[in-house]
């Protein structure tokens, strides 16, 4: 059974800093990996996918790596602003499961 | 293009009643997911509608069901309602669904509170 893991749960930062978002996962037969961004009492907004035969997706200051053989995703913000200051999920599709299973998310606060 | 939407908004219900939540997908998307969300569970996968028929489903008792119309709108029910129903209910659309390998909508989400 796959189990998504999210350290650290929060994190505060100061404006500008680079930062990284880890995400772990159980079984590494992995269709895809997702990062999403769900604003307070909002819905999520999908950051990027990888698919499982890539290592890394880049989207602006964003960018996310996979490693399925260590069963790790790291979520890499540059030089971030308070206006990223959200909860970040990663989610995995298995292989061989059509569902999205979900970490616990990290608090990211960007503080001015 | 107008993204998911999802009705209502807020929803206030009593133990033992039932609700029914809507979630209208983005125009052309033929799939819709269905996710709770808890402070205590986090975001569980609740069921994936596609075409109409019912693709996936997640370990939540039968209380909770969906179906999906033929414009690609879906409704979830939950029946006998409890106390640990509280929670915000998301819906996602896409294209082809969770069988392929693409970007999730989501909305908005219905907040739901059970007293």
């Amino acid at each position: 059974k796959q189990e998504v893991t999210q350290i650290p749960a929060a994190l505060s930062v100061p404006e500008g800093e680079n930062l990284v978002l880890n995400c772990s996962f159980t079984d590494s037969a992995i269709y895809n990996l997702q990062w999403f961004r769900q604003d307070p009492g909002k819905g999520l907004t999908s950051l990027l996918l990888i698919q499982s035969s890539q290592r890394e997706q880049t989207s602006g200051r964003l960018n996310a790596s996979l490693d399925k053989s260590s069963g790790r995703s790291t979520l890499y913000i540059a030089a971030s602003q308070p206006g990223d200051s959200a909860t970040y999920l990663c989610a995995c599709r298995g292989d061989s499961s059509y569902k999205l299973i979900f970490g616990s998310g990290t608090r990211l606060l960007v503080r001015p | 293009k107008a993204g998911v939407t999802q009705t209502p908004r807020y929803l206030i219900k009593t133990r033992g009643q039932q609700v029914t939540l809507s979630c209208s997908p983005i125009s052309g998307h033929r799939s819709v997911s269905w996710y709770q969300q808890t402070p205590g569970q986090g975001l569980q996968f609740l069921f994936e509608y596609f075409s109409e028929t019912q693709r996936n489903k997640g370990n939540f008792p039968g209380r909770f069901s969906g179906r999906q119309f033929s414009n690609s709108r879906s409704e979830m029910n939950v029946s006998t309602l409890e106390l640990g129903d509280s929670a915000l209910y998301l819906c996602a659309s896409s294209l082809l669904g969770l069988a392929a390998s693409e970007t999730q909508y989501f909305g908005p989400g219905t907040r739901l509170l059970v007293l």
